[in-house]
């Protein structure tokens, strides 16, 4: 039962380009999440997803920031105009269709991005 | 909204003794209480959990209590081994609302 995917595992990006990272959740579970992490911080919370549908995303970025979770395929978090800060550890986690942000949550290996 | 503080950031402890790490919590309706490990370059493992209508949850070496009074809970590690160190993150929820996760705390489990 393979866990949760992310890829690539390291990107690295130059200011001004954009940067594409991806999940694909455990199977049988439908609930995604995505967490930025810059070093030596925890996790910070930035978007939740059901398939075709955006939950809450109160911790994203208002401008450059996007995801989307479609029927088919995995989830997508995409940032546009990639600046300097955007430079951190980006997890995705999964659960199962439960009860909603109280389930437990599984984490993936992690997308470390740079930009230069 | 929840604030979640992790204390201490650092613990260094001998191989067999035992840990403890601490996390206070502001949001009196949070109910969901998770541990997580993360070792360096990997992305966080689960642990234990703990809900809040438990006081306490044991798996094995691994301990987790819960005081909803002072809003505070705790992870014990009991026969500490080396393949312990990693970095140790708590978290709370109310089930409407995202994790927040505390700063963390590295463990290093000297032989």
């Amino acid at each position: 039962n393979a866990g949760v995917m992310q890829n690539p595992r390291h990107l690295v990006r130059r200011r001004g380009q954009e940067a594409r990272l991806r999940c694909s959740p455990m199977k049988g579970h439908s609930h995604v999440y995505w967490y930025r992490q810059l070093p030596e911080e925890g996790l910070k919370f930035m978007v939740y997803l059901q398939k075709e549908n955006i939950i809450d995303e109160s911790g994203m970025p208002k401008e450059r920031f996007s995801a989307e979770f479609p029927k088919e395929g995995p989830s997508i978090l995409r940032i546009q105009q990639v600046v300097r800060g955007d430079s951190a550890a980006y997890f995705c986690a999964s659960s199962p269709r439960t009860s909603g942000l109280a389930d437990t949550q599984y984490f993936g290996p992690g997308t470390r991005l740079t930009v230069l | 909204g929840e604030n979640v503080e992790q204390h201490p950031s650092t613990l260094s402890v001998q191989e067999g003794d035992s840990a403890v790490i601490k996390c206070t919590y502001s949001d009196s309706a949070s109910n969901y209480f998770p541990w997580y490990k993360q070792e360096l370059g990997k992305g966080p493992q689960l642990i234990i959990d703990i809900r809040s209508n438990v006081g306490e949850k044991k798996d094995q070496r691994i301990a987790v209590t819960l005081n909803k009074t002072a809003k505070h809970f705790s992870l014990h590690i009991t026969e500490t081994q080396p393949e312990d160190s990693a970095v140790y993150f708590c978290a709370a929820s109310s089930g409407n609302t995202p994790l927040v996760f505390g700063k963390g705390t590295r463990l290093s489990v000297i032989a």
